[in-house]
């Protein structure tokens, strides 16, 4: 157990629609990075914060967005979903944002579209 | 740009045998490097980082990694393979100033052989 909580575990939704993940990163964690971990494109960064700020970008699409809240939990948001959105979404945090940090991965939202 | 690649999406060993897994890195400044192991239906847990330190690198359950700046490598290795080893393995790349973001290789199947 890492210490990273994701929610829901899975989700089948339909094209069209909007989802919401969460994650709660380990205590004491600052920074929340999200990953999308598809066959095609493998594991790619999206986004991350720090302390309620976005520190980093990555291949994330304008349907899609996330933010962290003052009690350091995080959401993203995909909507307009497309099936290619199908995937595993993976949350990770580490203390801080330095590339000597460890970052910790919760166990991923699987989401399929249909 | 950092990148990474990893040689050989598939790797079968017998168990008891050596398991050598590649990983290769470009990157225009020095980089820190991370082996992550992904099992079936789970997240990703840390086997091991480099951080500039010692360029031997001892991780979890008899992984190690070597570190070599000319060869721009850092290959996973394990002397006698287990059963319990059989999972995906990615190789990381961060740089080590500004933003941590984790730049994955494609990912390695280990598969273990009785």
């Amino acid at each position: 157990d890492s210490g990273v909580t994701q929610t829901p575990k899975h989700l089948i939704t339909a094209t069209g629609q909007r989802v919401t993940l969460r994650c709660s990163p380990r205590s004491g964690d600052l920074s929340v990075y999200w990953y999308q971990q598809s066959l095609d494109q493998g594991l790619q960064f999206l986004i991350q914060y720090y302390n309620g700020e976005e520190r980093a970008k990555g291949n994330i699409l304008e349907r899609f967005s996330a933010q962290q809240f003052p009690d350091l939990h995080s959401e993203l948001n995909l909507s307009s979903l497309e099936l290619g959105d199908s995937a595993l979404y993976f949350c990770a945090s580490s203390v801080g944002v330095g590339g000597r940090n460890t970052i910790y991965f919760g166990e991923g939202s699987w989401l399929t579209v249909v | 740009a950092q990148s990474v690649t990893q040689l050989g999406s598939h790797v079968s060993v017998s168990e008891g045998a050596l398991v050598l897994l590649r990983c290769n890195y470009s990157s225009s400044v020095p980089p820190y490097l991370f082996w992550y192991v992904q099992y079936p239906n789970q997240g990703l847990q840390l086997l091991l980082k480099y951080t500039s330190a010692a360029t031997l690198v001892k991780g979890i359950n008899g992984f190690e990694a070597e570190f070599k700046k000319s060869e721009t490598s850092f290959h996973l290795t394990k002397p006698s393979a287990h059963m319990s080893d059989a999972a995906e393995y990615f190789c990381a790349v961060s740089a080590i100033q500004g933003a941590q973001k984790l730049v994955f290789g494609q990912g390695t199947r280990l598969t273990i052989n009785p």
